[in-house]
Order: C-alpha cells, then sequence, then structure tokens
C-alpha cells in the first residue's frame, strides 16, 4: 500500500510563531490529500482537501488564513499553521488516496503543543 | 449531517477475552464502512471495509465486522484479543453523495489489553 511520510511527529512552539507539517507520499502520486486534526477524545475531524497545483478546499469552521495549505508537487503537501495560539494546540494527520472503494493512506501524525 | 458514534471511548480486556466494539452512523443512504487501527507511534492502517455483499465482512488479524442495515451499525469484534492489539480504534464511513470522498470519522476507542 501507499506510504504516507508526515513530519515532524511532535512540535512544541511559542504562542504567536507559525509551525509547518510536512505530508509526502513516498511511493505514488497524489493529486489530493486530505489534512485532519483530532482533539483530544474527539473524532478526526477534516480540515481541508488539499489539490496539487490548485488552491486547497476548506471546510466550514476551518480559517484558511491560518491553515495555510500548499500542494506545489504530486508527492508534498505542507500545512502551516500561522500565529500559532494554545488553542491550536492539536493532532494533525494527513492522507492521500481513498475513494468510494478504496481505502486512504495515512501519515503518522503530529502532535502540535502551542505554549 | 452523517455522523459516526462510537460508544467506548476506552476499553480495558485481559488477553484472550472477547472483544465488540460498537459503531453506528446516522445515514440513510448508500454508505461505504471502514474499520481503522491506529497502533502506538504507528499510522492509521485498515483493518477492514465493507462496500457490499456478505454483511459480515473478516479483516487482518483475526478482526471481523457485520454491518446491520437496519441498525445502522458496523461493530467490531475479535473472539480472542492479543497484549498486540492494544491500540485506537477508529470506524469510518464515506458516502458517494458526500461529493469528494470524505471520512466521516467516530470518536476512537482506545483498547488496551492487559498480559
Amino acid at each position: 500500500g501507499a506510504v504516507v511520510s508526515q513530519h515532524p511527529s511532535w512540535v512544541i512552539c511559542k504562542s504567536g510563531t507559525s509551525v509547518k507539517i510536512e505530508c509526502r507520499s513516498l511511493d505514488f502520486q497524489a493529486t489530493t490529500m486530505f489534512w485532519y486534526r483530532q482533539f483530544p477524545k474527539q473524532s478526526l475531524m477534516l480540515m481541508a482537501t488539499s489539490n496539487e497545483g490548485s488552491k486547497a478546499t476548506y471546510e466550514q469552521g476551518v480559517e484558511k488564513d491560518k491553515f495555510l495549505i500548499n500542494h506545489a508537487s504530486l508527492t508534498l503537501s505542507t500545512l502551516t499553521v500561522t500565529s500559532a495560539h494554545p488553542e491550536d494546540s492539536s493532532f494533525y494527520i494527513c492522507s492521500t488516496g481513498g475513494g468510494f472503494t478504496t481505502e486512504a493512506f495515512f501519515g503518522q501524525g503530529t502532535r502540535l503543543t502551542v505554549v | 449531517a452523517q455522523s459516526v458514534s462510537q460508544h467506548n471511548h476506552h476499553v480495558i480486556l485481559s488477553e484472550a477475552a472477547s472483544l465488540e466494539l460498537g459503531c453506528n452512523y446516522s445515514y440513510g443512504g448508500t454508505v461505504n464502512l471502514f474499520w481503522y487501527v491506529q497502533y502506538p507511534g504507528q499510522h492509521l492502517q485498515l483493518l477492514l471495509k465493507y462496500f457490499s455483499g456478505d454483511p459480515l465482512v473478516k479483516g487482518i488479524k483475526g478482526f471481523e465486522a457485520e454491518f446491520i442495515k437496519s441498525k445502522f451499525s458496523f461493530n467490531l469484534r475479535k473472539p480472542s484479543v492479543q497484549w498486540s492489539d492494544t491500540a485506537e480504534y477508529f470506524c469510518a464511513v464515506i458516502s458517494p453523495t458526500s461529493g469528494t470522498y470524505k471520512y466521516i470519522f467516530g470518536t476512537g476507542t482506545r483498547l488496551k489489553v492487559l498480559a
């Protein structure tokens, strides 16, 4: 199956700074990648759909200016949390692949702590 | 809106005990159903999936799940758990009418198996 690598696995940053999370598809080209966020004891919530070569599609309630997504190549999508605040502390996961009859492949996730 | 409910947030079992994790979804149309597992420090990976046909689905590592359409349920079972089954389990739904094959996840169930 496809391998998705996410980096870093965990990061601690100061409030007001920006953090970039990378998601790489290692063995196939992904025109679409998905970014999820998981708060403690809650489900994985889709934040946005990252489209190679075009703008990301954000879910309702997700601030596009705060969570910048760039999908400049078929193997790399990045999520930048800008001006991070403690309430942005969460577990962020990317995935690729997936359709109605195919499974998705997930990165290992990034635990972000904003202090 | 579609949603997925997992009734147990934490489950603790002894080795060789039987496991059943509940999953209910709220959507009246055609859905495809998945169970994903995340072992500590690893990626989410597919355990099993249901698309159509036999409602009793067998997955990897001895897991199975039964789709009961009338109950909107897709419970995960394993007759005899092992210590290595300690992980977090997510039920997910995908519906073709959602347009872009977005996954909707349950809140997850943390399973701890005592040796």
